[in-house]
């Protein structure tokens, strides 16, 4: 089984210029997550959606980010303009169960962005 | 609320034990446990749900005490394989999304 392919893996922006990430989930999963994770903390939740609509995008700094799943199944992240603190790994996750709770999630390797 | 962990690092020898623990602020619905290698994705290991039911690999063993809110997972007999940062990740019962905590590096030496 293929697991969530996600590009570009690494990326080199300076601030203020945008960039997108995408994201393709495993197949039939219907919860798909964007996490962030800063260089030595935890992966913070940024956006979820159960198919193609939002379940919660509350930690998401919507004056610069936005995000979209099409179909329900591919998603991409956006960040424009970026900033300095924009500098970490996206993670995007998928899960088969509707509620986050009880499921595994299977992540990404993951997007590193450096903000110059 | 993000959960705390402790400690915040653990070395250890192959073959020693070690216990990492996950507290939260919040009444809690199920206790996620992933370990993450240095440049990865974080893998799955567990899931606890209130009540007791536990879903997740045979060799790791956890406890989810949903009183005090807290998790605790215990690894036995400690391999190489087993060094990286582990993360909880604890969902409650009014958002449905999992919060990970701050996270506890492990390193296993021979």
């Amino acid at each position: 089984e293929a697991g969530v392919a996600q590009s570009p893996r690494y990326k080199i922006i300076e601030k203020r210029q945008s960039v997108a990430f995408w994201c393709n989930p495993i197949s039939g999963h219907a919860t798909l997550y964007w996490y962030q994770q800063i260089l030595g903390q935890g992966p913070k939740l940024l956006i979820q959606f159960q198919n193609n609509g939002v379940v919660d995008d509350s930690q998401l700094p919507k004056d610069r980010f936005s995000a979209e799943r099409l179909k329900g199944v591919d998603s991409t992240l956006k960040i424009q303009p970026a900033k300095l603190e924009d500098s970490a790994v996206y993670l995007c996750a998928s899960s088969p169960e509707r509620y986050t709770g009880t499921g595994e999630l299977f992540f990404g390797e993951g997007s590193r962005l450096t903000v110059l | 609320q993000q959960p705390v962990q402790s400690p915040q690092a653990v070395i250890l020898r192959e073959g020693e034990d070690a216990v990492i623990n996950c507290s939260s602020s919040k009444a809690l619905y199920s206790v996620h446990w992933y370990r993450q290698k240095h440049g990865e994705a974080p893998v799955f290991l567990m899931i606890l749900l209130k009540g007791g039911e536990q879903k997740g690999h045979e060799k790791i063993s956890a406890s989810f005490n949903e009183k005090k809110q807290q998790s605790s997972l215990y690894l036995t007999a400690s391999q190489l394989s087993y060094s990286g940062t582990y993360f909880c990740g604890t969902d409650d019962y009014n958002t449905d999304k999992l919060i990970f905590g701050t996270g506890t590096r492990l390193q296993v030496f021979p």
